[in-house]
C-alpha cells in the first residue's frame, strides 16, 4: 500500500462547478500538508499549504486536513478553465525529515 | 528570477548511452532533489542532498548517480540508460534545515525517451 492515496481521476465538471479533491495516508507523522498544481508539460506549483489540522482558504480554494481521519481535501469553488491541471496532494513530517510523499495527482478539466 | 533551470527539456536516447541531466538553482537553497514522474506513479524521489557536498538516495535511486559540487548546481546522470527510465525528470529544491517545511520549487522538467 502506498503511504500516500490519491484517485488518479481523471475528472471533468462544467464551469462555475465545485471540484473536491481527496487524499488519504498512512503515515502519522505527517505534519505539512500541501496541494501543488500542474499544468500540462510543466512542473509542479505550490497551490495551498496547511500545518496540522484545520482548514485553509485562499480565494476560490480550501485546503482542509483531519489528521484523526488521516484524510486531506481540496476545493475549488466557481471553477473556471484555467483550473484544467492535475492536482498533487503532497505531505511531510517534522522539518528533521522534510522530504515530500506525493500523491499520484488528479488530473481536472473544467469544460467552458 | 529564473529559480530552476533544468537542460535539456527533452532527449532521446538509445539504450546503454550515458546521460547527464543538468539542473542550476539561483535561489541559494541548501536542498536539492531529483524526481522522476510517470502515469499513475506520481512523482518518485531519486536522489536528494540536504547540502553541497552531501548527498542521499531517495526512493528510485537504481541506475542514476548525482553529485553536488556547489550549492547551485544538481546534475543527475544515467550511467548506461535503460527503456525503463524512460519519464519525465524533475529537480527541485528547498531552503532545507530546522526550518524547512518540506516545500519545493520545481523546474519545468526534463523528457527522456530512451529506445
Amino acid at each position: 500500500q502506498k503511504e500516500v492515496e490519491q484517485d488518479p481521476g481523471p475528472l471533468s465538471v462544467p464551469e462555475g462547478a465545485i471540484v473536491s479533491l481527496n487524499c488519504t495516508y498512512s503515515n502519522s507523522a505527517f505534519q505539512y500538508f500541501m496541494w501543488y498544481r500542474q499544468y500540462s508539460r510543466k512542473g509542479p506549483e505550490l497551490l495551498m499549504y496547511t500545518y496540522s489540522s484545520g482548514n485553509k482558504e485562499d480565494g476560490r480554494f480550501t485546503a482542509q486536513v483531519d489528521k484523526s481521519s488521516k484524510y486531506i481535501s481540496l476545493f475549488i469553488r466557481d471553477s473556471q478553465p484555467s483550473d484544467s491541471a492535475t492536482y498533487l496532494c503532497a505531505m511531510s513530517g517534522p522539518p528533521s525529515d522534510y522530504k515530500l510523499s506525493f500523491g499520484a495527482g488528479t488530473t481536472v478539466t473544467v469544460r467552458a | 528570477i529564473a529559480g530552476i533551470t533544468q537542460a535539456p527539456t527533452s532527449q532521446i536516447l538509445a539504450a546503454g548511452r550515458r546521460m547527464t541531466l543538468r539542473c542550476t538553482q539561483d535561489m541559494r537553497h541548501n536542498a536539492m532533489y531529483w524526481y522522476r514522474q510517470d502515469l499513475g506513479l506520481g512523482l518518485r524521489l531519486i536522489h536528494y542532498s540536504n547540502t553541497a557536498g552531501t548527498t542521499g538516495k531517495g526512493e528510485v535511486p537504481d541506475g542514476y548517480s548525482v553529485s553536488r559540487a556547489n550549492t547551485d548546481d544538481f546534475p543527475l546522470t544515467l550511467a548506461s540508460a535503460v527503456p525503463s527510465q524512460t519519464s519525465v525528470y524533475f529537480c527541485a529544491s528547498s531552503t532545507g534545515g530546522a526550518s524547512d517545511t518540506g516545500e519545493l520549487f520545481f523546474g519545468e522538467g526534463s523528457r527522456l525517451t530512451v529506445l
